[in-house]
């Protein structure tokens, strides 16, 4: 059981720049989420969705897309590398969202630096 | 809004003596409530969850946290630290002023001295 597989594990981009952040999970769950960790900020919502092709904002989605074609899959793409996007960023799963949160997973984290 | 503070950015204790990691909560209705353990380079993972059951809760590894409704606090411990302890920790709120969404704390690296 994999649980949820990020990739890569590090990446360096130059200013300007786009990538796509792989995540993918095989545990079924409909509930997906990006954060980005800073120092001291403990981990931000980026985007997330709550099943396949159901997407919504987080608390800084700005410079990030994101899409959901499967429920194994949640990509989440820079479409023009910054400076400020240097993070390390976690993808999650969890079985839902609802009265009674369930336990969220947590990819192994890719570091991102754009210079 | 819901918010979590942690009320320690470090903390170091000595190997074998107790663990006390602070946290204080805001929720408008009753949350729920997480510890999660990050060890270097690493991705997190949950420690203990309270879902409004019983308000003292046991994890793994040893650790347990009490849900004080009344100090709106849900700090961790653990009677006697490892070095493998040593690592950062993340108090999560969630519920439904956040709409369910997780809402981290900013963190405590807990550094455990031999």
């Amino acid at each position: 059981n994999a649980g949820v597989t990020q990739t890569p594990k590090f990446q360096v981009l130059k200013t300007g720049q786009s990538m796509t952040l792989q995540c993918a999970q095989d545990m079924n769950h409909e509930y997906m989420s990006w954060y980005r960790q800073d120092p001291g900020m403990g981990l931000r919502l980026i985007h997330y969705s709550v099943g396949a092709g159901i997407t919504d904002q987080g608390e800084v989605p700005n410079g990030y897309n994101v899409s959901r074609s499967t429920t194994e899959d949640f990509p989440l793409r820079l479409l023009s590398a910054a400076p400020s996007q240097t993070s390390v960023y976690f993808c999650a799963s969890s079985y839902g969202q609802g009265l009674m949160n369930t336990e969220a997973f947590f990819g192994q984290g890719t570091r991102l630096t754009v210079v | 809004a819901q918010s979590v503070t942690q009320l320690d950015s470090h903390v170091s204790v000595s190997e074998g003596t107790p663990v006390l990691l602070r946290c204080n909560y805001s929720s408008s209705y009753s949350p729920s409530l997480f510890w999660y353990v990050q060890h270097p380079n690493k991705g997190l993972q949950l420690l203990l969850k309270y879902t409004s059951a019983a308000t003292l809760v046991k994890g793994i590894n040893g650790f347990e946290a009490e849900f004080k409704k009344s100090e709106t606090s849900f700090h961790l411990t653990k009677p006697s630290a490892h070095m493998s302890d040593a690592a950062e920790y993340f108090c999560v709120v969630s519920g439904r002023d956040s709409s369910y969404k997780l809402i981290f704390g900013s963190g405590t690296r807990l550094l455990v001295r031999p």
